[in-house]
C-alpha cells in the first residue's frame, strides 16, 4: 500500500500566485481531511470530506482558500491568491469510513508551502 | 466543542528517562482517543489508541490509559531512547463514522544521550 500520496513536497510561490495542492488517498478509503500545520497555531482541520462530498470546511481560514474532492481518488486545496502568512506544512490524511469511533487517520508527508 | 489540551514542550532527556506526557481533553460523549506521533520531516504516524473508558493503549514500550473519571490520556514510557525524539500530538475523535480527529498542540521530546 502506498499510502497516502500528497504532491508537491515543498513549494516556493511569490505572494499573489495560485498554489494548488494535491492528495491521492488511500484507496478504499472514504474520508479525507485536510490539515494545515504552523508553529503558532498547531494542528488546524481546514476541512473535511466524506464521500467526496465536503462535510465541514469551517477550518478554511478565508475565501481565498477552496477545496475540492472530484473523485475518491484524488483531491485539491487552493489558495488564490496566496500571502506570507499562507506559508506552513499542509498534510492530507484519509480514514476508512466504518461505523463508530476509534478509526484511525492515515496522513501523508505534507507540503511544506513557502510565500515569500 | 471537543479540544484536546497538551502539556506545553519541549520536554528534555536523557536517555533511559521515565517520560510522561499530559493529555486532557473536553468531548460530549465517548470519544476515541489517540496518540500520534511525528518524526522531523514526515508526516503524523498513529503510535496507540484507545476507543473507551479504562482501555490501554500501547506500542513500542509507551502506554496511555483512557481515564474518562479525569478525562485524560497521559502518554507515558518507562526508558525513552534517543530515537524518541519526536513530537506527540494527542487527538481525539467522536463516535460517528467519517470525523475529524481533533489534535493536540504537540509536544517536541527531546532525548540525549
Amino acid at each position: 500500500d502506498a499510502g497516502v500520496i500528497q504532491s508537491p513536497r515543498h513549494e516556493v510561490t511569490e505572494m499573489g500566485q495560485e498554489v494548488t495542492l494535491r492528495c491521492k488517498p488511500i484507496s478504499g478509503h472514504n474520508s479525507l481531511f485536510w490539515y494545515r500545520q504552523t508553529m503558532m497555531r498547531g494542528l488546524e482541520l481546514l476541512i473535511y470530506f466524506n464521500n467526496n462530498v465536503p462535510i465541514d470546511d469551517s477550518g478554511m481560514p478565508e475565501d481565498r482558500f477552496s477545496a475540492k474532492m472530484p473523485n475518491a481518488s484524488f483531491s485539491t486545496l487552493k489558495i488564490q491568491p496566496s500571502e506570507p502568512r499562507d506559508s506552513a506544512v499542509y498534510f492530507c490524511a484519509s480514514s476508512p469510513n466504518v461505523g463508530g469511533s476509534g478509526t484511525e487517520a492515515f496522513f501523508g508527508q505534507g507540503t511544506r508551502l513557502t510565500v515569500v | 466543542g471537543d479540544s484536546v489540551t497538551q502539556m506545553e514542550g519541549p520536554v528534555t532527556l536523557s536517555e533511559e528517562a521515565f517520560l510522561t506526557i499530559n493529555c486532557t481533553y473536553t468531548a460530549t460523549g465517548y470519544p476515541s482517543l489517540f496518540w500520534y506521533v511525528q518524526y522531523p520531516g514526515e508526516g503524523l504516524q498513529l503510535l496507540l489508541k484507545a476507543t473507551k473508558a479504562d482501555d490501554k493503549g500501547s506500542n513500542k514500550g509507551f502506554e496511555a490509559t483512557y481515564r474518562k473519571e479525569t478525562t485524560s490520556f497521559h502518554l507515558e514510557k518507562g526508558s525513552v531512547q534517543v530515537s524518541d525524539s519526536a513530537v506527540y500530538f494527542c487527538a481525539l475523535n467522536g463516535n460517528q463514522a467519517g470525523t475529524a480527529l481533533i489534535f493536540g498542540k504537540g509536544t517536541t521530546l527531546s532525548v540525549s544521550s
